[in-house]
């Protein structure tokens, strides 16, 4: 069965900081790789995903995120972060059957700006 | 707007007293889903339902169970609560039948077992 890492489960950053969320997965087949983000009190919301083609993938609110084959990993990425960002970042990869098939989530980042 | 809707968004009950969440989506998918989400855990998928075929996970306990009587409703029945059953119980939704299609999750209902 497939797993997912998420390094960091509180990173505290200021205000224009780069950020660098890492994700590993353990799986040998072809995946499709997910950011979901939790705003406080709301919902999961996508951030971006990865499907095929082009490994950099770019999402909303200036996320982005790199897919590396040979080291199963997916980091998510922002150059300069907002105080907005303050969220639970969620990794998560769904095995190449896709469709319907369920996720498998990483146990969260949490994510703290500072003003 | 379409969306994933879940009720109640908190629920209480007793040890051993049988309770029963409740998902709507506007969104006409044929794939529903329900996940698990313990506290600082990961949420872990507990079955899905594509249109009326029923998936249930290997290692969900019988203790859950599901129903959908459309396309529009899903629920989770959980037939004798435990203390160990609380946690975020969230619904998701995709359209089903191609490998690029993305989950919509509704906002969750926080489950609490006295």
């Amino acid at each position: 069965a497939q797993s997912v890492s998420q390094h960091n489960h509180h990173v505290i950053l200021s205000e224009a900081a780069s950020l660098e969320l890492g994700c590993n997965y353990s799986y040998g087949g072809t995946v499709n790789l997910f950011w979901y983000v939790q705003y406080p009190g709301q919902h999961l919301q996508l951030l971006l995903k990865y499907f095929s083609g082009d490994p950099l993938v770019k999402g909303i609110k200036g996320f982005e995120a790199e897919f590396i084959k040979s080291k199963f990993s997916f980091n998510l990425r922002k150059p300069s972060v907002q105080w907005s960002d303050t969220a639970e970042y969620f990794c998560a990869v769904q095995t190449s059957g896709g469709g319907a098939d369920g996720l498998t989530f990483g146990k969260g980042t949490h994510l703290i700006i500072q003003p | 707007d379409a969306m994933v809707i879940q009720n109640p968004r908190y629920q209480v009950t007793q040890f051993g007293k049988p309770v029963t969440l409740s998902c709507s989506q506007t969104l006409n998918h044929n794939v529903m889903y329900w996940y698990q989400q313990k506290s600082s855990q990961a949420p872990k998928l507990l079955f899905h339902y594509y249109d009326k075929d029923f998936n249930n996970e290997a290692d969900t306990p019988d203790n859950f169970q599901s129903r959908r009587p459309n396309t529009s409703f899903c629920f989770l029945d959980i037939r004798s609560p435990g203390l160990g059953d609380a946690a975020m119980y969230l619904c998701a939704t995709s359209r089903g039948g191609a490998r690029t299609d993305t989950q919509y999750f509704g906002p969750g209902t926080r489950l609490t077992v006295l």
